[in-house]
C-alpha cells in the first residue's frame, strides 16, 4: 500500500497570507495520479486539484498544485476566509487508492 | 446536474445488518465507477472500494475486504455499501463518489471524484 503522509498536521495562518501543504508519498506516483480535495465541517470532501496540477471546474486560480514522485504541494495564495478547511491528497496509482491523513488549514 | 443521492441516516444494533444507497443521476450512470469512503468521527478520508456499475467489477481496500460487500444496479443507477454483521465500529460517515477515468494521452489516464454525496451516518450501538 502506498501510504501518504501530509504536513504539516495544522497550520495557523491569517487570511491573505499563503499557505503550502506537503503530501509525501510511500512510493512514487504518476502525478497523472494525484489529487486533492478539500472538507468543510459538515460538509462532503470537494475536488480541488487532480493530475496534481490541474485544477477542478469552479476552483479558484488561487489554488494550485505542484510535485512529482514522491512529492506534492498544494499552495493556496492569498488565503480566504472560506479556504480555512481540512485538506487531503489521495493517490491512484496503486489500489488501495489511499489518502493522506489531512492537514487541517485553520485561522490564526 | 449530477448528482449523487445516499440513503437516509441508519441506527442499528451489533450484529445488524445494513445495506445503504448512493442513487446517480444527470450524467449516464454506466459510464463512470461509484467509490465508497469511510470517515470515522473526527477522523480523515478512508477509500474503501469501488464498484464497475457496467459491468459489477469491483475492488476493495484490503481493510475492508470481506468486512463489507459493494454492489451496484445500473438499472437504476444505484450503488449500494452492506454489511452482513455491524459492529460499533462501523459507526462512521459513509460517501460515495463519481469516480472519473478522463483521458491524459495516450494510454494514460487521470483519476479522481468529482462528484460526491452528502453521506450517510451509520450509527452502530447496542
Amino acid at each position: 500500500e502506498n501510504v501518504l503522509t501530509q504536513s504539516p498536521g495544522t497550520l495557523s495562518l491569517s487570511p491573505g497570507e499563503s499557505a503550502a501543504l506537503s503530501c509525501r508519498a510511500s512510493l512514487s506516483v504518476s502525478s497523472i495520479y494525484l489529487a486533492w480535495y478539500q472538507q468543510k465541517p459538515g460538509q462532503a470532501p470537494r475536488l480541488l486539484i487532480y493530475g496534481a496540477s490541474s485544477r477542478a471546474t469552479g476552483i479558484p486560480d488561487r489554488f494550485s498544485g505542484s510535485g512529482s514522485g514522491t512529492d506534492f504541494t498544494l499552495t493556496i495564495s492569498r488565503l480566504e476566509p472560506e479556504d480555512f478547511a481540512v485538506y487531503y491528497c489521495q493517490q491512484y496509482g496503486t489500489s488501495p487508492y489511499s489518502f493522506g491523513q489531512g492537514t487541517k488549514l485553520e485561522i490564526k | 446536474e449530477v448528482q449523487l443521492v445516499q440513503s437516509g441516516a441508519e441506527v442499528k444494533k451489533p450484529g445488524e445488518s445494513l445495506k445503504i444507497s448512493c442513487k446517480g443521476s444527470g450524467y449516464s450512470f454506466t459510464n463512470y465507477w461509484i467509490a465508497w469512503v469511510r470517515q470515522m468521527p473526527g477522523k480523515g478520508l478512508e477509500w474503501m472500494g469501488i464498484v464497475n456499475p457496467g459491468d459489477s467489477d469491483t475492488r476493495y481496500s484490503p481493510s475492508f475486504q470481506g468486512q463489507v460487500t459493494i454492489s451496484a444496479d445500473n438499472f437504476i443507477s444505484t450503488a449500494y455499501l452492506q454489511w452482513s454483521s455491524l459492529k460499533a465500529s462501523d459507526s462512521a460517515m459513509y460517501y460515495c463518489a463519481r469516480h472519473v477515468r478522463a483521458s491524459a494521452g495516450v494510454y494514460q489516464f487521470y483519476h479522481y471524484m468529482d462528484v460526491w454525496g452528502k453521506g450517510t451516518t451509520v450509527t452502530v450501538s447496542s
